[in-house]
């Protein structure tokens, strides 16, 4: 089955370590999208993309940094900086390269929490 | 930029009762317009898509919603609630060229048995 794998589901981190989520589709989907999920504040977007080896920075990119070095993956990683970083964080895709029509497929989610 | 406001973030309903959950777009038309749905410690799913085809689209699980200009809407109902429609949903807006999608701050249902 065609889908968006999302890993770690759960992830504890102490405070001022870094941490990478993976996120890997088999869709052959161009673009690659992270958002953010708290309480109340819907999704934001941290980083997004549209091809290979590139990439933008979304609405709340500080404390994040990615790379998208092969069509099927985007790696997120959660960097000290972050001064909030517990959150439900969620990978998305969709056909992109003027393809798009904007419906995004989604992971099951990652949720992250500094102890 | 385009954005969407969705009024309400709990609204609860009886089973079997009428489902209104509210959106409504920024001053530009945007080319599309979509509904989400989001289980508990899940990813969220396409409900349905506006795209200037028709402006009454119906969705997956009996879920419709109408594209109105004139009031700036595209307001999601269900003729009849069942208990497994209690979950989050989300209002989107796709800008940027195309290339971004924008997430209303969500409404979560709860139906009441």
């Amino acid at each position: 089955d065609g889908g968006i794998t999302q890993s770690p589901k759960y992830l504890f981190r102490k405070e001022g370590q870094n941490v990478t989520l993976s996120c890997e589709q088999n869709l052959n989907h161009d673009a690659m999208y992270w958002y953010r999920q708290d309480p109340g504040q819907g999704l934001r977007l941290i980083y997004y993309s549209q091809i290979v080896n590139d990439f933008q920075k979304g609405d709340i990119a500080e404390g994040y940094s990615v790379s998208r070095e092969k069509k099927e993956s985007f790696p997120l990683t959660v960097t000290s900086a972050q001064k909030n970083p517990t959150a439900f964080y969620l990978c998305a895709s969709s056909l992109g390269q003027g393809r798009n029509t904007g419906e995004l497929f989604f992971g099951e989610g990652s949720r992250l929490t500094v102890l | 930029a385009q954005s969407v406001t969705q009024l309400g973030s709990h609204v609860s309903v009886s089973e079997g009762a009428l489902v209104l959950l509210r959106c409504n777009y920024s001053s530009s038309v945007p080319p599309y317009l979509f509904w989400y749905v989001q289980y508990p410690n899940q990813g969220l799913q396409l409900l349905l898509k506006y795209t200037s085809a028709a402006t009454l689209v119906k969705g997956i699980n009996g879920f419709e919603a109408e594209f109105k200009k004139s009031e700036t809407s595209f307001h999601l109902t269900k003729p009849s609630a069942h208990m497994s429609d209690a979950a989050e949903y989300f209002c989107a807006v796709i800008e940027g060229g195309y290339q971004k999608v924008t997430f209303g701050t969500g409404t979560k249902l709860q139906v009441i048995p």
